[in-house]
């Protein structure tokens, strides 16, 4: 199974400053199609997932232009331009290549300073 | 607009049975393989299975093999997710998803607690 990573697993952050987490996984995700099915998820506090990022950099339909993906390969980075209060959550990155068994990062906590 | 609805959750013995449901509406469920998810108190995200358009290749996570079974009915628009002997490390939260075109895991539930404690 391919294993995910993510650092840090906890982010303190001051509102209005940029953030970022690094996901690595410990093979390519790239497919034989030429794409990497590596996703990025949002959990707010009390809620279900919410897939911000697919494919590495494509954002959702509704989803703030401050947050982007980037990364090919075996890392992966999400960021965050200008975190604001609403960004506050738990963020996990998934592998949607080498499956069964689709495999997630173990979260990295963001909250405020 | 996509709706998942998980139900089906509740409290069960150790070595017990619950059966699961998923009801899609806002999209046309047989273009869509789903995934089932699951969420440990406090822990992060686990996949558990899939199962694709037609409901006939199904997939399952090794911890859930053999006691999970994935399916679907295409004419309710409904994914279900009988789990039999039960036992606390199954307690959890579990989603049910659907994939994108081309992509995974775009739309979430809202979630179904099961709790296995005697």
């Amino acid at each position: 199974d391919v294993v995910m990573t993510q650092s840090p697993l906890s982010l303190p952050v001051t509102l209005g400053q940029p953030a970022s987490i690094s996901c690595r996984s410990n093979q390519s995700l790239v497919y034989s199609d030429g794409n990497a099915y590596l996703n990025w998820f949002q959990q707010r506090p009390g809620q279900s997932p919410r897939r911000l990022i697919y494919k590495v950099s494509n954002r959702d339909s509704g989803v703030p232009d401050r947050f982007s993906g980037s990364g090919s390969g075996t890392d992966f980075t999400l960021k965050i331009s200008r975190v604001e209060a609403e960004d506050v959550g738990m963020y996990y990155c998934m592998q949607g290549t080498h499956w069964p068994p689709f495999t997630f990062g173990p979260g990295t906590k963001v909250d405020i300073k | 607009q996509v709706w998942l609805v998980e139900s089906g959750g509740g409290l069960v013995k150790p070595g017990g049975s619950l059966r699961l449901s998923c009801a899609a509406s806002g999209f046309t469920f047989t273009d869509h393989y789903m995934s089932w998810i699951r969420q440990a108190p406090g822990k992060g995200l686990e996949w558990i299975s899939y199962i694709s358009s037609s409901g006939r290749y199904t997939y399952y996570a090794e911890s859930v093999k053999g006691r999970f079974t994935i399916s679907r009915d295409n004419a309710k628009n409904s994914l279900y997710l009988q789990m039999n002997s039960l036992t606390a490390e199954d307690t959890a939260v579990y989603y049910c998803a659907r994939d994108g075109d081309g992509d995974h895991l775009d739309s979430w539930g809202q979630g179904s607690l099961v709790t296995v404690s005697s």
